[in-house]
This record gives structure tokens, sequence and C-alpha cells, in this order.
């Protein structure tokens, strides 16, 4: 099974809001990621958790603000968001290792911020 | 700084034509990978190349890495409209495989 879950699928959220977007896998993997995506363009990575542990922050702004509760769940926590953050929020997960390179997918939470 | 580049950015063909999408590099990387994704969902893994000189072939599409490991490409033979998709290549460096680097993508749009 190489499945990763996110929920919710849409979410459209004012600026003032706080919103939740979660990711679930249940493959083993030890390390996590959250990326953002434009559309037709490559995903960017915001962070990496590896063995629950925050290991990457790609300079993202405090308004976002991730956790990994245990080794399957991922948790991205949004507040006060910029209509510029609206995007695609993927999440993956990646068994770790030095020879495991795969990153494996979820299907997205489509994200407007109004 | 790695940089991928791909190649081409868009593609439009018809039906039962071949291309070849393009990522070259001047880095090395341990591996490579290539993803599809459709709009509105996640990339999907489709292979990974490893070994310089590699050829991997699914279905109608044949994947090489190049002797060097910095460069790679990917064939599809008779496209099919469920080909359409955003072709993304992406490496992993050489002693650092939590972060890939990541082509512009390739968007293929295959017309009946």
């Amino acid at each position: 099974d190489t499945e990763v879950t996110q929920t919710p699928k849409h979410l459209v959220m004012g600026m003032t809001n706080k919103k939740s977007l979660k990711c679930e896998q249940h493959m083993g993997h030890r390390a996590m990621y959250w990326y953002k995506q434009k559309a037709k363009k490559p995903p960017e990575l915001m962070f990496v958790y590896s063995y629950e542990k925050l290991s990457i922050n790609e300079s993202v702004p405090s308004r976002f603000s991730p956790e990994c509760p245990n080794s399957s769940l991922l948790n991205l926590h949004l507040h006060a968001l910029q209509p510029e953050d609206s995007a695609l929020y993927l999440c993956a997960s990646r068994q770790s290792g030095t020879t495991s390179y795969e990153q494996y997918f979820g299907p997205g939470t489509r994200l407007t911020v109004t | 700084t790695q940089l991928l580049e791909q190649s081409p950015q868009f593609l439009s063909i018809q039906e039962g034509e071949n291309l070849t999408v393009y990522c070259n590099s001047s880095s090395v990387f341990s591996s490579l990978q290539w993803y599809r994704q459709e709009p509105g969902e996640g990339p999907v893994l489709l292979v990974t190349v490893v070994t310089g000189g590699e050829v991997k072939k699914l279905k109608r599409l044949t994947f090489q890495f190049g002797d060097a490991r910095k460069d790679s490409s990917l064939h599809i033979t008779a496209a099919q409209p469920g080909d359409t998709g955003l072709y993304l290549c992406a490496g992993a460096g050489a002693g650092n495989n939590r972060k890939l680097i990541w082509g512009l993508g390739t968007s293929l749009a295959v017309n009946p």
C-alpha cells in the first residue's frame, strides 16, 4: 500500500480564520513532507519531518505551523493567511534510510484564501 | 546550487505521435524520479532510475538515465489522450536524499 491520504480535499478560508490540513500514511515511512504547488509549476518544499522531528524549514512564514503528532500523522496549521497563499498543498512521505529516494504524494488539499 | 532543466515546457500533440521529454543538469544525482500529475491531484511516481545508463520501460513509456547520472529522458510511444498531464522530473542529490531537486515540468496535451 503506497497511499498517503489528505483532508480536506478543498478548503476555503478567510484571512482571519484558523484551519488545519491533515495528512496520514501507514507505510511505516519516517520522513514526511509538506509542499506548496501553484498551477503547472513544480512543488515547492515547505517542511520536512524526520522521525517526528522538524528537520527542514524552507524559510516558511510563521502563519504556517507544522506538527507531527506521531509517525503516521502530519498536520499543517494555518492562521492569518494571505490570498497569495492559495495553492494546492501536498503531503508526501518517504521511507527513511540513505538509499531510499522515492517520495509518495497524497492527493493534495486545494486551498483558497478569500 | 543544483538545478534540473526540463524541456520542453509545453507540448501539444496528436494521438499516436511519439514524444521525448528531457531533464538535464550539470550536477550528478544519486537517483532521478519521474512523476505524472493530473490537475488537482498529487504527483504519482512513475519510475526511479539509479544506475548510470539505466533504461526502464513502463508499457509505452521508456525512461533513461544518462551514463554520468546528470541527465534523463522520458520517451512516450504512440501517445494517447490518457497520457495528458504534467510530467515532472526530480533528482536526489549525492549524499542528500531528504530534498528533491525539481524540474519545472512538462505540460503535455494529447489531442484525440
